[in-house]
């Protein structure tokens, strides 16, 4: 089955600065991964996802690149703000047969923004 | 509100007694998922539905857990004889088609 491993599991940036979180999976036929936003007592929310027939997506200050060669992709947050402040996940999903089957979390990433 | 809703949103009981939790996904969306989320842990995929069918079930889902969708609307899920380590956060997400899932506010279950 698929395995996602996350990086750094707390991250601690000034206020501004961008935050980059990483996250490796290990089954080649995952082709979609999105990425959730958990604040506190609340579900996860999507903040941006990418499939595995683009390299990059960008969405105001967030971004998502992919490299399927070495099965990689990241989460980029630019001029970060305390609102940003959060644990966020990273998942991954092969979409098979009229849908995404069951989504493989990393363990997260507690962000901290630092006034 | 048209969002995913759970029911209900905590549960305390008594280690052996049977539980049993309900999801309203977003209105028309075929699929529904239930995941178990442990503190400070990513969510773990139990179980998902297409329509009223259960597709597909988690190594994680015990003899002692049942889901069900019996109209393709709601879906309950069920834990009998509970465990102190079946608390968890117990969340529900729904999508249509190809699209992303987007989850409820999950249920806080403590097993005493």
């Amino acid at each position: 089955g698929e395995n996602v491993e996350q990086h750094p599991s707390t991250l601690s940036v000034q206020e501004g600065d961008s935050a980059v979180i990483k996250c490796t999976y290990s089954d080649s036929a995952s082709n979609y991964f999105p990425w959730y936003k958990q604040e506190l007592g609340k579900g996860p929310q999507l903040i941006i996802d990418i499939r595995s027939n683009v390299g990059e997506k960008k969405d105001q200050r967030i971004a998502v690149t992919l490299n399927k060669t070495a099965k990689h992709f990241s989460l980029h947050i630019t001029e970060t703000q305390p609102e940003d402040s959060a644990v966020y996940f990273c998942a991954a999903t092969p979409l098979v047969g009229g849908g995404a089957d069951g989504l493989t979390f990393g363990k997260g990433t507690h962000l901290i923004i630092q006034p | 509100d048209t969002g995913v809703s759970q029911d209900p949103r905590h549960k305390i009981t008594k280690r052996g007694q049977n539980v049993t939790f309900r999801c309203d996904p977003i209105s028309e969306h075929n699929r529904l998922y239930w995941y178990r989320q442990t503190l400070g842990q990513g969510p773990e995929f139990l179980t998902y539905f297409q329509n009223e069918a259960q597709l597909e079930k988690s190594r994680l889902l015990s003899d002692r857990f049942s889901a069900e969708r019996p109209k393709g609307s709601f879906s309950t899920l069920e834990i009998q004889r509970t465990e102190q380590g079946d608390s968890a956060m117990y969340l529900c997400a729904s999508s249509f088609g190809y699209n992303e899932q987007f989850f409820g506010p999950g249920t806080r279950l403590t097993v005493l």
